[in-house]
């Protein structure tokens, strides 16, 4: 099957600075992406959807400004939380969908970032 | 409308046995419906997928039943082992006009023991 990576796996940060995590489709060409967010023993949250080339779709109550997301090619996107505080400590999990990628709406999913944000 | 709820929440069923975790959903306009495992510390991976033309789908130990009219779908564990044990999400999703975006159930904690 398609193999989404992420990096990094894990990363510890002071309140106040921004992190990026990137996440990667390695064999084949995600034309759509989407970012999620789980808190312990709780369910995936949609965070945004992105599309190569054009502006991610945020979900309702997902603050744009601090969860910056660029889609700048077929293979990779990023999310910068900036201004990280200890809230927004959570897993976060990336998926990637697209022609070669499977079937209609399959998403494959990267393993996931943990962030702790001291 | 554009909830999926699942149940259990938590499941224990000894070593063997079958484990059904159930999902229903509201929105008609949904027609994809996949289920996925997780583990600890990882993301969710792919289990099984169906549509909504078919009843029912089997591969290997997983078998998802789908009813179209009662807007619900189920996932069998047939002879569950140790290893299933994880954390189990329904999903569902439509294609026309969309992205692909899914919408996760609750999700369901198996224990399988041995």
């Amino acid at each position: 099957g398609a193999v989404v990576s992420q990096h990094p796996s894990r990363v510890i940060c002071k309140s106040g600075t921004s992190v990026k995590i990137e996440c990667r489709s390695l064999d084949f060409q995600a034309t759509t992406m989407f970012w999620y967010r789980q808190f312990p023993k709780q369910s995936l949250m949609l965070m945004a959807t992105s599309n190569e080339g054009s502006k991610a779709t945020y979900e309702q109550g997902v603050e744009k400004d601090k969860f910056l997301i660029n889609h700048a090619s077929l293979t990779l996107s990023t999310l910068t939380v900036t201004s990280a505080h200890p809230e927004d400590s959570s897993f976060y999990i990336c998926s990637a969908s697209g022609v070669a990628g499977g079937s209609y709406n399959e998403q494959f999913f990267g393993p996931g970032t943990r962030l702790t944000v001291l | 409308q554009q909830q999926v709820k699942q149940s259990p929440q938590s499941l224990i069923v000894q070593k063997g046995g079958i484990s059904i975790i159930n999902c229903a959903y509201e929105n008609t306009a949904f027609d994809y419906f996949p289920w996925y495992q997780q583990f600890p510390g990882k993301g969710p991976a792919l289990l099984i997928a169906i549509r909504p033309d078919v009843s029912e789908k089997k591969e290997g130990r997983f078998t998802i039943s789908f009813n179209k009219s009662a807007k619900q779908f189920s996932l069998h564990i047939m002879d569950s082992q140790p290893g299933d044990s994880a954390t189990y999400f329904c999903a569902a999703s439509r294609r026309a006009g969309n992205t692909g975006k899914l919408i996760f159930g609750q999700g369901t904690t198996l224990q399988v023991k041995p």
